[in-house]
């Protein structure tokens, strides 16, 4: 199965740009979704196929996807932006989840 | 707006098949736009797929999970189910049921997720 590799935890001062990283081989070639999870929530889709934002998402949430590296990016970090993330691939015989990064925000 | 509910018990006893459905009202399960999905998550861990079905029936299961699995849908009632059976206290998580876009894959909807615990 295809693994998604991301970093346990990611720390950013409220204001400034946090970026979580999501590795997997030639993801570049895939398409990558991202997820917020807030304690007690279910997931709720942040990016969709790499870079696109669903309705209601702020446009400080971005996203981009090359070579083995997809990148979660959010720009002026707000407390209430403190959640885990989970990167998905997906294609029609499969699919996967990273193992999830803690954003907290100092 | 869709919405999904995940109904079954909480407890399941060691050894026993776990069992939950899954009702899905504002839009119907009859669609090829859509896949059905369950996902699972362990305390204080990531997310994992546990499996995948198509209104026509087509599955994709987990290979870790593969040979312990059935989801069936059951398009008269808008609903679809999982099947866990044999289970051990590491089946212990909070299940959710999610639909995806068939086409790029995404997971649009979630249900609110149920705990279930192994235990005798």
């Amino acid at each position: 199965s295809y693994v998604l590799t991301q970093p346990p935890s990611v720390s950013v001062a409220p204001g400034k740009t946090a970026r979580i990283t999501c590795g997997g081989n030639n993801i570049g070639s895939k398409g990558v979704h991202w997820y917020q999870q807030k304690p007690g929530q279910a997931p709720v889709l942040v990016i969709y196929y790499n870079s696109d934002r669903p309705s209601g998402i702020p446009e400080r949430f971005s996203g981009s996807n090359s070579g083995n590296t997809a990148t979660l990016t959010i720009t002026r970090v707000e407390a209430g932006d403190e959640a885990d993330y989970h990167c998905q691939v997906w294609d029609i015989s499969s699919g996967g989840f990273g193992g999830g990064t803690k954003l907290t925000v100092l | 707006q869709v919405q999904l509910q995940e109904s079954g018990p909480g407890l399941v006893k060691p050894s026993e098949t776990l069992s939950l459905t899954c009702t899905v009202s504002g839009g119907s399960i009859s669609t090829t736009d859509y896949y059905w999905s369950w996902i699972r998550q362990h305390p204080g861990k990531g997310l994992e797929w546990i499996g995948y079905i198509y209104f026509s029936g087509s599955t994709y299961y987990n290979p870790s999970l593969k040979s312990r699995v059935t989801l069936l849908v059951d398009t008269s009632r808008n609903q679809f189910s999982l099947k866990l059976t044999s289970v051990t206290g590491a089946d212990t998580a909070v299940y959710y049921c999610a639909r995806g876009s068939s086409y790029r894959g995404e997971v649009d909807f979630w249900g609110q997720g149920t705990l279930v615990t192994v235990s005798s």
